[in-house]
């Protein structure tokens, strides 16, 4: 089966650089994505990554290692509106269908 | 554009009452998708669709029915609600061809489903 591990909780500094880390377990990996949640709302496509390397998209970066099973999202320039949950997800084959499975997601806390 | 729409918003039941979710979405998409989410869990798949007249059983599906008999809509069913089924669930759609790419997830913004 699947299996996705990030950090529960990261607070970082307002302005400063932060880096949130997703280690995964799966077979027929076609990719790995990352969404954003706010307190009380709808997650919310932030990057995706099929391939190995730095995808970079304004203040937000994703990188992917697909032989160590690992990726990061960078999030620089941090602001207060950045509080929100972070969620890791892998994309793969089950059943001849594409599925995606989500961590458990990160809360990031950005203080003044 | 809506996008993808959920209904109810809020809704309070007591144990053993059934109960249907809706979502619609407008975006032509093939793929939608079921989830709750509960504290700590992350968002954990009830079941999901990858064509009109299609379901499958997702990581969580005891409990809970299903049917797309309309490619823009999502049914949700629960015959006889518990209290372990007080969550928010989240639709979703996307794009889906099984060929890869990028095909991220539009999500509603949830139903919040108390069962007393």
């Amino acid at each position: 089966g699947q299996s996705l591990e990030q950090p529960s909780e990261v607070t970082a500094v307002e302005g400063a650089i932060v880096q949130i880390n997703c280690t995964y377990q799966t077979s027929g990996f076609y990719g790995l994505s990352w969404y954003q949640q706010h307190d009380g709302g709808a997650p919310t496509f932030l990057s995706y990554n099929a391939l190995d390397g730095l995808e970079e998209t304004g203040r937000f970066s994703s990188f992917l290692s697909r032989s160590d099973s690992y990726g990061y999202l960078l999030l620089q320039e941090l602001q207060m509106k950045d509080s929100a949950s972070y969620f890791c997800a892998v994309r793969d084959l089950a059943g001849g269908y594409q599925k995606v499975t989500f961590g458990t997601g990160t809360k990031l806390q950005v203080i003044p | 554009n809506a996008g993808v729409t959920q209904t109810p918003k809020f809704r309070v039941l007591k144990t053993g009452q059934s109960m249907t979710l809706l979502c619609a979405q407008d975006m032509n998409h093939e793929y939608m998708y079921w989830y709750r989410q509960d504290p700590g869990m992350g968002l954990r798949l009830i079941h999901y669709s990858v064509g009109e007249g299609t379901t499958a059983k997702g990581e969580v599906p005891d409990g809970y029915n299903v049917s797309r008999l309309k490619k823009q809509n999502f049914l949700l069913g629960l015959e006889s609600a518990a209290p372990s089924q007080t969550s928010v669930y989240f639709c979703a759609s996307s794009y889906g061809s099984g060929q890869g790419g990028n095909q991220p997830q539009h999500f509603g913004d949830g139903t919040r489903l108390s069962i007393l």
